[in-house]
């Protein structure tokens, strides 16, 4: 079974489309990630949800827009497609470290879906 | 806001040699992570460290972390093959409960 899920795998797109990711994962974590690798593989950190709620929203494009149904799902909506959104986009989910202060742990990743806007 | 910077960009190793990258923050983390990425896939975690002065060992592989939490290595000793891929230290923000600041990375080419 494959602990963190995404599909599509690729997505080919005309700019001005929207589109949608999905992401799911069976690790029974309660926080989640979207991330953003561009073509210099450079890792972004998008959103981030934990039991359901956003706990992170950076400095992303309101075309953007996370949804969290349940704690093992987190999608991601894209409006208006630009070329500049063509990237390799990862969920992640990861258990929180309990201690003094609890963290979250590691990031299991997806396998990513490469999304090309033509 | 932080930055995490790493190097080197990109790291070409002799199989059997030694190689060192590093990860410098600009502000004090709460914790870093490491993760490799092979090419075409996704990144893989390999190690948390917490704690000032933190080193753990995976085998071939020394993690370190600075005394002042703004700093990290990851040592390779006697390179293989299979450490092809691009290595990412991931920092942890103290003020920012869940957020992971990721390096460049540094892309490893190992030749026999």
């Amino acid at each position: 079974d494959t602990a963190v899920s995404q599909t599509p795998k690729y997505l080919v797109t005309q700019m001005g489309n929207d589109k949608s990711i999905k992401c799911e994962q069976n690790l029974g974590h309660d926080t989640m990630y979207w991330y953003k690798q561009d073509s210099k593989k450079f890792l972004k950190i998008m959103f981030s949800y934990n039991n359901k709620e956003l706990i992170i929203n950076e400095t992303v494009p309101n075309r953007f827009s996370p949804k969290s149904p349940d704690k093992a799902h987190l999608n991601l909506h894209i409006n208006s497609l630009e070329l500049g959104d063509s990237a390799v986009y990862f969920c992640a989910s990861s258990p929180i470290r309990q201690g003094a202060i609890s963290i979250p742990y590691e990031q299991y990743f997806g396998p990513g879906t490469r999304l090309t806007v033509t | 806001g932080q930055q995490v910077m790493q190097i080197p960009q990109y790291q070409h190793v002799q199989e059997g040699e030694d190689f060192t990258t590093y990860c410098n923050s600009s502000t004090t983390l709460s914790n870093i992570q490491w993760y490799k990425q092979r090419p075409g896939g996704h990144p893989v975690f390999l190690i948390q460290l917490v704690k000032s002065g933190e080193v753990k060992k995976q085998k071939r592989l020394t993690f370190q972390f600075g005394e002042a939490k703004k700093n990290s290595s990851l040592h390779i000793t006697a390179t293989q093959t299979t450490d092809v891929g691009t290595y990412f230290c991931a920092g942890g923000e103290g003020d920012s409960w869940g957020k992971f600041q990721f390096g460049a990375g540094t892309q490893v080419v190992v030749t026999p």
